[in-house]
């Protein structure tokens, strides 16, 4: 069985930074692409961040470019989110995402297993 | 704004048969194929259609999809209340060079 489990999330200050671990089990970890994507209160879902299989391909929504960063530790099972210089729209829960092939770029790959989340607030 | 357009409400009753649009762009659904997702209350995104009409294992037959020019559309024939849930399209979009969500539709099951 797939399983997807977030950790890291909490309360933090703007513009103070906050890291999101995911374990992954139950699949071949290092086979898979993985992504962040998060939903605000009561609001849609928005992609954040995806790594392909070897960390060679990583790519970030406009809203975070710059501000977050995406890694991955094939020999631990792990997905990390690093995000630093946090504003208040940034508020959401953070969800960790199996994707269905090991290259996501360019292409319109499925989300196959999500986990529960992980709420991370922004707010003085 | 979504890149992808979605009513934000549908509803239904048991049996009957609902559709649920996400209108793009060529650079979006006019490129690549759709992925649908189901939210039910309380929980975690499930991948419920990919490639733009190909059930996953345990999803039913009743979830069906299609793709035409720069639309995509979800149906769901015999209505049930287990079916009341957000539904999210989604699809690479060659512009924005990222996956991209529809915002959403919620399904009332009356």
């Amino acid at each position: 069985e797939v399983q997807l489990v977030e950790s890291g999330g909490g309360l933090v200050q703007p513009g103070r930074s906050v890291r999101l671990s995911c374990v992954a089990s139950g699949f071949s970890f290092d086979d898979y692409a993985m992504h962040w994507v998060r939903q605000a209160p009561g609001k849609g879902l928005e992609w954040v961040s995806g790594i392909n299989w070897s960390s060679h391909n990583i790519d970030y929504a406009d809203s975070v470019k710059g501000r977050f960063t995406i890694s991955r530790d094939n020999a631990k099972n792990s997905l990390f989110l690093q995000m630093n210089s946090l504003r208040v729209e940034d508020t959401a829960l953070y969800y960790c995402v199996k994707d269905s092939t090991s290259s996501w770029y360019g292409l319109s790959t499925a989300f196959d297993f999500w986990g529960q989340g992980t709420v991370v607030t922004v707010s003085s | 704004q979504s890149v992808l357009i979605q009513p934000p409400s549908a509803s239904g009753t048991p049996g009957q048969r609902v559709t649920i649009s996400c209108s793009g762009s060529s650079s979006s659904i006019g490129s690549n194929t759709v992925n649908w997702y189901q939210q039910l209350p309380g929980t975690a995104p499930k991948l419920l259609l990919y490639s733009n009409n190909q059930r996953p294992s345990g999803v039913p037959d009743r979830f069906s999809g299609s793709r035409s020019g720069t639309s995509a559309s979800l149906a769901i024939s015999g209505l049930q209340s287990e079916d009341e849930a957000d539904y999210y399209c989604a699809t690479w979009d060659d512009s924005v060079r990222g996956p991209v969500f529809g915002g959403g539709t919620k399904l009332t099951v009356l």
